[in-house]
């Protein structure tokens, strides 16, 4: 069965530094996502990708963040400058006739 | 608002007990329903789902009805096993759209 694969699954990183968390969707799909989960809360949604640009995002995804489909196959978040705050699981998800979740990046911000 | 609600856990049944997690949605339209399964330190994986009203979602013994009277969508399993313990998150969603996920229930089976 087709899969959304993140990569890395854990990544560690100080407090300012950029990170780039990496998505492959499945390969047909239409429709991007990207949603957080900070330890023990809800899954929210940060913003959808549609036809190469942003067609909705949430609150959360302020300046600091960014997406990007730089080849046709990746799909990757940007953090510019990491806070603490930011330390969550990260999932990206496609969709084409039903979501696919990936299987998440946690990320921790020191 | 669009929102999903469901009960607080966390939830610890003994083995083969019977298994109800609550879940009510708000929503303009008609969404699709789902329930996403979360085992430890792993992603989400998807459960079971309904996308009109009074369809039956089932997978590995798991249960759950649209309602659209009652606006709800519970989880039901007859029988639990140890290896059901995980989060369980009940999600509202249209095609080509944002989900909205319910804060999760942790269940916990006990042998």
């Amino acid at each position: 069965e087709p899969e959304v694969t993140q990569t890395p699954s854990h990544q560690v990183t100080q407090m300012g530094q950029e990170v780039i968390l990496r998505c492959v969707p499945i390969s047909n799909h239409l429709y991007f996502y990207w949603y957080r989960q900070i330890l023990g809360q809800k899954v929210e949604f940060l913003v959808s990708f549609y036809n190469n640009e942003i067609s909705e995002k949430s609150e959360i995804f302020d300046d600091q963040f960014s997406v990007e489909r730089p080849d046709g196959s990746n799909f990757t978040l940007k953090i510019r400058s990491t806070k603490l705050e930011d330390s969550a699981m990260y999932f990206c998800a496609s969709e084409l006739y039903g979501y696919t979740f990936g299987s998440g990046t946690r990320l921790t911000v020191v | 608002g669009d929102s999903v609600t469901q009960m607080e856990g966390p939830v610890t049944l003994s083995e083969e007990a019977f298994l109800t997690i609550n879940c009510t949605y708000t929503a303009t339209g008609y969404p699709s329903l789902f329930w996403y399964v979360q085992y430890p330190g792993e992603g989400l994986q998807l459960l079971l789902k309904a996308t009109k009203a009074d369809d039956k979602g089932s997978n590995k013994g798991f249960e759950a009805t649209y309602r659209k009277e009652t606006t709800s969508f519970h989880l039901e399993k007859g029988s639990v096993q140890v290896s059901d313990s995980a989060v369980y998150f009940c999600a509202r969603g249209n095609n080509f759209n944002k989900f909205y996920f319910g804060s999760g229930t942790k269940l916990n089976v006990k042998p």
